[in-house]
């Protein structure tokens, strides 16, 4: 079953603008991380915070983790064409097995 | 440094059919698993090994085999296709199981008719 959901489903913004996604997950965990999917590709890693970090930053990118909602969001700013892909979240489970847990994903689709 | 690579990047099957989608990665990654990817439904894992001569099984195993003889390859063996199987499938590796980078490959989409 799936331990993360994100939300929305599917955005769509003007380029230049900042884009937010959120992540819900079921259970405790021990870290969570990002992923960026491009069509027809494999996923690449964004970026890992660990259950003990409430916020990080990679460049453009500010990641939050709120364990007492069980949340995390991803902020893109100052968004580009190249932004364009889904975003997935994944986390692995505290207390026992640690196999990564992938969320539905988010389609982000940055307008020129 | 070639990462994680994986053939075919397309198969059609018919029902009934058996297959083995390859997949390497030259990192010295002990922990590697494979994924199938469908429209609304995120990754699932399917087995994963945490290393040569160790697999296990994930969440949608059924109809999937693995074996793990070296660090380096971790094919993954449809017995009898099925439609249900059509599918665009992702092997990753990473050092670790958990809290580690997942390094993914670009993915084999399978067609099952």
């Amino acid at each position: 079953s799936q331990q993360g959901e994100e939300d929305p489903q599917a955005l769509s913004i003007q380029e230049g603008e900042n884009a937010t996604m959120n992540c819900s997950y079921k259970t405790s965990i021990n870290n969570l991380q990002w992923y960026r999917q491009n069509s027809g590709r494999g996923l690449v890693h964004l970026i890992l915070i660990r259950s003990n970090e409430r916020e990080k930053h990679s460049g453009r990118l500010r990641v939050t983790l709120d364990t007492s909602k069980k949340s995390s969001s991803l902020l893109i700013t100052a968004s580009r064409a190249a932004d364009t892909a889904s975003y997935f979240c994944a986390t692995d489970r505290a207390f026992g097995n640690e196999k990564l847990t992938f969320g539905t994903g988010t389609r982000l689709t940055i307008i020129p | 440094n070639a990462g994680v690579t994986q053939t075919p990047k397309f198969q059609v099957l018919k029902t009934g059919q058996s297959m083995t989608l390859q997949c390497a990665q030259d990192m010295n990654h002990e922990y590697m698993s494979w994924y199938r990817q469908d429209p609304g439904m995120g990754l699932r894992l399917i087995h994963y090994s945490v290393g040569a001569g160790i697999t296990d099984q994930g969440e949608v195993p059924n109809g999937y085999n693995v074996s793990r003889s070296t660090t380096e390859d971790f094919p993954l063996r449809l017995l009898s296709a099925a439609p249900s199987q059509t599918s665009v499938y992702f092997c990753a590796s990473s050092y670790s199981m958990g809290g580690e980078t997942q390094y993914f490959g670009p993915g084999t989409r399978l067609l099952v008719l």
